[in-house]
């Protein structure tokens, strides 16, 4: 099992630029979740899926969008990106219920860099 | 409603024990907690549901005052690999149908020889 897997590892973006982060996980988990995180923020809520078809925003939705279509596939996307949105940005996935029911496996992080 | 852990940095010598606490203003239905080491992403290590329950497994336990809406995670003869910071992230509500975590902005534990 590969677990949770993030596509690309590091990315460097000019302002304005769009690009997708892909999420995959292997483990047939309900929930997906996509934070970023900044020195000294700890870990901020952008969006999250309880299922596929289904998306709701977290804490600090704006200038991102998400997708998804395929339960094992959480796709976030930055339209016009924005030096704000430099940061690392973690996927995460967890069971909806049973004795796993909450345990988050997160994913290796994409690091991105807007100039 | 971002809970607050306390203390924000703490180190150690091997051997040496130490508590993290996590408090938030809002009535939590789950305290979630997880250790992340630098350049790496979170790793969990426990879920405390609301009822007062204490969780442990080998020398790293937690406990959840509901009343208090309070967790500490407890550390004890600490070794090296226990070095990172720990999160705290929580779940609201009386269901627990919300599955949105907030989470403390982390205290970092280094561990010395």
């Amino acid at each position: 099992n590969a677990g949770v897997t993030q596509t690309p590892k590091f990315r460097v973006l000019k302002t304005g630029q769009s690009m997708t982060l892909l999420c995959a996980q292997d483990m047939n988990h309900e929930y997906m979740y996509w934070y970023r995180q900044d020195p000294g923020m700890g870990l901020r809520l952008i969006h999250y899926s309880v299922g596929e078809g289904t998306t709701a925003k977290g804490e600090v939705p704006d200038g991102y969008n998400v997708s998804r279509l395929k339960k094992q596939n959480f796709l976030l996307g930055l339209e016009s990106a924005a030096p704000s949105q430099t940061s690392v940005y973690f996927c995460a996935s967890s069971y909806k219920s049973g004795r796993a029911r909450g345990e988050q496996f997160f994913g290796p992080g994409t690091r991105l860099t807007v100039l | 409603q971002q809970p607050v852990q306390s203390p924000q940095a703490v180190i150690l010598r091997e051997g040496e024990d130490a508590v993290i606490n996590c408090s938030s203003s809002k009535a939590l239905y789950s305290v979630h907690w997880y250790r992340q080491k630098h350049g790496e992403a979170p790793v969990f290590l426990m879920i405390l549901l609301k009822g007062g329950e204490q969780k442990g497994h080998d020398k790293i336990s937690a406990s959840f005052n509901e009343k208090k809406q309070q967790s500490s995670l407890y550390l004890t003869a600490s070794q090296l690999s226990y070095s990172g910071t720990y999160f705290c992230g929580t779940e609201m509500g009386n269901a627990g149908n919300n599955r949105k975590l907030i989470w403390g902005l982390g205290t970092s534990l280094a561990v010395n020889p």
